[in-house]
């Protein structure tokens, strides 16, 4: 069965400092990962995805991921938090065995204080 | 990418009674997919909704209770159907986008459902 993990329900950083958000998957076969993140009282917003290449991904508002075949995760990382990346985030995997469906983590509240 | 809106965005609705979410894209899509959010969690796919074609359940999931229509490429809609409290969610719509520099799904911003 294929899933994601995110093993966090919250994390805290300082304005500033690194962030990172945690995921790892198990699927059959090859993944497409993604993430997405959702500010309150929006719908799903696409940061980033990995289909194939180069492991580390760039995507929206200077965040990245790297994708770790050995370790099965896909870290959302940004070197420099702002309050505005509060929100919540989601990591999610489909492969090509079951192209039609998105597996969605638990997702993970981000809070940056100032 | 693709701009997806959603009506209504929000509705205080009695139990028993339906309602109708309509989800419109800014341009034509083969794929639609119609996904619920309960308070606290994450993403809950309820059916994939192809133009032309009857819609697809997972599993959980049934017609009589969420009838989907797709009538043309950038239109969907979804009812939720003889409501209770356990149906007070967040229903969003998302499309594909599908090539050699897609296969991502973009998301409305979702209908929020609370049922008295």
């Amino acid at each position: 069965a294929q899933s994601v993990a995110q093993p966090e329900d919250q994390v805290n950083v300082a304005e500033g400092n690194p962030l990172t958000v945690k995921c790892t998957y198990s699927v059959s076969g090859n993944p497409y990962l993604f993430w997405y993140v959702q500010y309150p009282n929006r719908g799903l917003q696409f940061l980033l995805k990995y289909i194939t290449g180069d492991n580390l991904v760039k995507g929206s508002y200077g965040f990245e991921a790297e994708f770790n075949k050995s370790q099965t995760s896909f870290h959302l990382k940004k070197p420099s938090a702002l309050v505005s990346d509060s929100a919540l985030y989601f990591c999610a995997v489909r492969t090509r065995y079951n192209f039609n469906k998105f597996y969605f983590g638990s997702g993970t509240k981000l809070n940056v204080k100032p | 990418s693709a701009v997806i809106s959603q009506k209504p965005s929000r509705d205080i609705c009695q139990r028993g009674t339906s309602l109708t979410i309509q989800c419109q894209v800014d341009s034509q899509v083969t794929m639609m997919f119609w996904y619920r959010q309960q308070p606290g969690q994450s993403l809950t796919l309820i059916a994939t909704a192809n133009q032309g074609s009857e819609a697809t359940y997972e599993s959980g999931f049934v017609i009589d209770k969420f009838p989907i229509s797709r009538p043309n490429l950038t239109f969907s809609t979804l009812t939720v159907s003889n409501m209770s409290p356990e149906d007070s969610s967040i229903y969003l719509c998302s499309v594909e986008i599908r090539g050699a520099a897609e296969e991502t799904q973009y998301f409305g911003p979702g209908t929020r459902l609370l049922v008295l």
